[in-house]
């Protein structure tokens, strides 16, 4: 079945080190996303790629950084910069424009302590 | 820019009762969509429906209705019957025309059914 797999569900990091979230996708999408919820927040958008190798910055992108060398990959890594990590990442895809829908990984919930 | 608006941050109903989720939507533009997802226990977002702003019929799948009301700029969720699978967060979001961003999300209502 197609689907988007993230990896992993937990993760333990501590402070001031780097830690990279993994997003596969073998749906053929040539969109995908990342975004952070926070209790009581929503889903606030940190990146998104609308084709291999090109990404922009979303609302709070400041302390993460992407790669998007493979349709099917767009990793995540949240780097010492981001002053609040912990929090739960779900990764996205989509066909491109703005009415498609967005099909979601399980997510990952990162703690940083 | 776009908001959306879900002023129900949580609500709890006994199994069977009928439920409404408000949605309130703010754009500027002519041309968009509206979403509902739902989001169990497990995490994953899962999608419900898509309603463009050009079609206000009112749809209903199932236990599920929405009714998209573009004078008031709601798209309100009604679950009938509601059973205890159902409990979750249910999220709004807006996608507009142009905008390779995707969706505007509202911050989600968590609905709680008890047996």
């Amino acid at each position: 079945d197609g689907g988007i797999t993230q990896s992993p569900k937990y993760l333990f990091r501590k402070e001031g080190q780097n830690v990279t979230l993994s997003c596969e996708q073998n749906l053929n999408h040539d969109a995908m996303y990342w975004y952070r919820q926070d209790p009581g927040q929503g889903l606030r958008l940190i990146y998104y790629s609308q084709i291999v190798n090109d990404f922009q910055k979303g609302d709070i992108a400041e302390g993460y950084s992407v790669s998007r060398e493979k349709k099917e990959s767009f990793p995540l890594t949240v780097t010492s910069a981001q002053k609040n990590p912990t929090a739960f990442y779900l990764c996205a895809s989509s066909t491109t424009g703005y009415a498609s829908p967005l099909h979601f990984g399980n997510g990952t919930r990162l703690t940083v302590t | 820019a776009q908001k959306v608006t879900q002023a129900q941050t949580e609500i709890s109903v006994v199994e069977k009762e009928d439920v409404t989720l408000d949605c309130v939507y703010e754009t500027r533009d002519t041309t968009y969509y509206l979403f509902w997802y739902k989001q169990p226990p497990s995490g994953e977002l899962v999608f419900l429906i898509r309603r463009n702003s050009f079609d206000e019929q009112n749809e209903i799948s199932g236990r599920y209705s929405w009714n998209f009301q573009k004078s008031t700029s709601s798209f309100n969720f009604t679950i009938t019957a509601s059973q205890v699978v159902d409990s979750a967060v249910y999220f709004c979001a807006l996608g507009v025309s142009g905008s390779a961003r995707q969706l505007t999300f509202g911050s989600g209502t968590q609905l709680t059914v008890l047996p």
